[in-house]
């Protein structure tokens, strides 16, 4: 069954580094790659969506690649900030065209001033 | 209106109890799903509605009955569960299947006695 695995349960940074999120999986060759984040206690938020043909996809200070042959995903934050500090979910349609989203174990972020 | 909303917020139930959680859109969307998230998990996909029609369901037990009565709407009949059940269920909307993103609600914390 397909696994989707990101790099580390947390992940501790400074204010103004640039945070590196990372998204595995195995068994299946998804058309697009979804990230979102969420808060304690409330519902995911999207970030970002990225198709395969894509190498890379930006929006602010936020950056995704994704490398269908290493079958990973890179999430970027950079100049980060406390208001930061959150889970980031990957996410992979398991039925293209039918939403099955599948998401990953998720990182926790936390960004020290 | 981009705001997906969940009623109750927080709902403790015996295991011989029915009640039932309430999810509204009002973007038009025309796919909704139920997700379950036990702690520190990411959410699960329990089932997916698309224009008012079941598309997926996730082998959920049947003590979990989900409706749509119209295109803004969508419930979930709980009936006899179990403790385990207990989580944070979360509902969602998207504009329609496919690679659209998901818009979530806050959900609502479930507690089964």
């Amino acid at each position: 069954s397909q696994k989707i695995e990101q790099n580390s349960e947390a992940l501790n940074i400074q204010e103004g580094k640039t945070a590196t999120l990372t998204c595995n999986y195995t068994n299946y060759s998804p058309a697009y790659l979804q990230w979102y984040r969420q808060d304690p206690g409330r519902g995911p938020v999207f970030l970002l969506l990225i198709r395969e043909n894509e190498k890379e996809k930006r929006k602010e200070r936020l950056k995704v690649t994704f490398d269908t042959t290493l079958k990973q995903s890179l999430f970027h934050i950079t100049a980060s900030q406390p208001a930061d500090s959150a889970t980031y979910l990957c996410a992979l349609d398991m039925n293209t065209g039918f939403q099955k989203l599948v998401f990953g174990t998720g990182t926790r972020l936390l960004v020290s001033p | 209106d981009t705001e997906v909303t969940q009623t109750p917020k927080h709902l403790v139930m015996g295991m011989t109890n029915k009640k039932s959680l309430k999810c509204e859109q009002h973007m038009g969307h025309r796919a909704m799903y139920w997700y379950k998230q036990k702690a520190k998990k990411p959410p699960e996909l329990m089932f997916v509605y698309s224009y008012e029609k079941l598309s997926i369901n996730e082998s959920v037990p049947s003590r979990f009955s989900p409706e749509c009565p119209n295109s803004s709407l969508l419930n979930l009949h709980l009936h006899a569960l179990q403790p385990e059940d207990s989580a944070l269920y979360l509902c969602a909307s998207s504009q329609a299947l496919g690679e659209n993103e998901q818009f979530f609600g806050p959900g609502t914390r479930l507690t089964v006695l």
